[in-house]
């Protein structure tokens, strides 16, 4: 079965630095990956989505992440951070294959520094 | 109303309560959701419907029977909670393809408290 690990549970990062945040998926084939953003209270929004072809994909509020399948990893970064970027970020994998099911990472919260 | 939304929003129940979360989404998607969000654990498949058929049950136990009356509307009855049932319900829908896969998109979830 897949798996997806978020290494980080937590990070912070002061406002204007750069941020990074790791995820690793275990999967034999290409799977589809994404990247969701939880805010307090809120329920998920999707950031950006990986399905093939360029393995940069850009995504909302300047978000990007990279694909590569050599390191089975599919990581999310932002140049320059916001306050209001803080917040609990989910990587996600999709198999066709097993219908369309999501299997989570276990989220990265990151607390943004004034 | 937009995208998907769910009622209540926040809902206090006893054990012996018996009570339904509500799920309507409003972007002509053919299959829906529940996820178990804990504190403690990574967001949990629950249940999928794909034409108003069941189609996963990821080993849920009785007390949380979902219904999909249409494609529009998914319901979770709830009934004889423990509290370790206590955790934020999201429900999703995505438009299911034979030739494609689609993001699924959320709704902000109920947030239940078990006493």
């Amino acid at each position: 079965a897949q798996s997806v690990t978020q290494p980080d549970i937590h990070i912070t990062v002061s406002e204007g630095a750069s941020l990074e945040l790791r995820c690793n998926y275990s999967y034999g084939a290409t799977p589809y990956l994404f990247w969701y953003v939880q805010s307090p209270g809120q329920g998920l929004q999707l950031l950006l989505k990986y399905f093939s072809g360029d393995t940069l994909v850009q995504g909302i509020k300047g978000f990007e992440a990279e694909f590569k399948r050599s390191q089975s990893s599919f990581n999310l970064r932002k140049p320059s951070v916001h306050w209001s970027d803080a917040a609990e970020y989910f990587c996600a994998v999709g198999i066709k294959a097993a219908g369309n099911k999501l299997t989570f990472g276990g989220g990265t919260r990151v607390l943004v520094k004034p | 109303e937009t995208g998907v939304t769910q009622t209540p929003r926040h809902l206090v129940m006893g054990m012996t309560n018996k009570k339904s979360l509500k799920c309507e989404q409003h972007l002509g998607h053919n299959a829906m959701y529940w996820y178990k969000q804990s504190a403690k654990k990574p967001l949990e498949l629950m249940f999928v419907y794909n034409f108003k058929e069941q189609t996963e049950n990821n080993s849920v136990p009785s007390r949380f029977s979902p219904e999909c009356p249409n494609s529009s509307h998914l319901f979770l009855h709830l009934h004889t909670l423990q509290p370790e049932d206590s955790a934020l319900y999201l429900c999703a829908s995505s438009q299911e393809a034979t030739s494609s896969y689609n993001e699924q998109f959320f709704g902000p979830g109920t947030r239940l408290t078990v006493l």
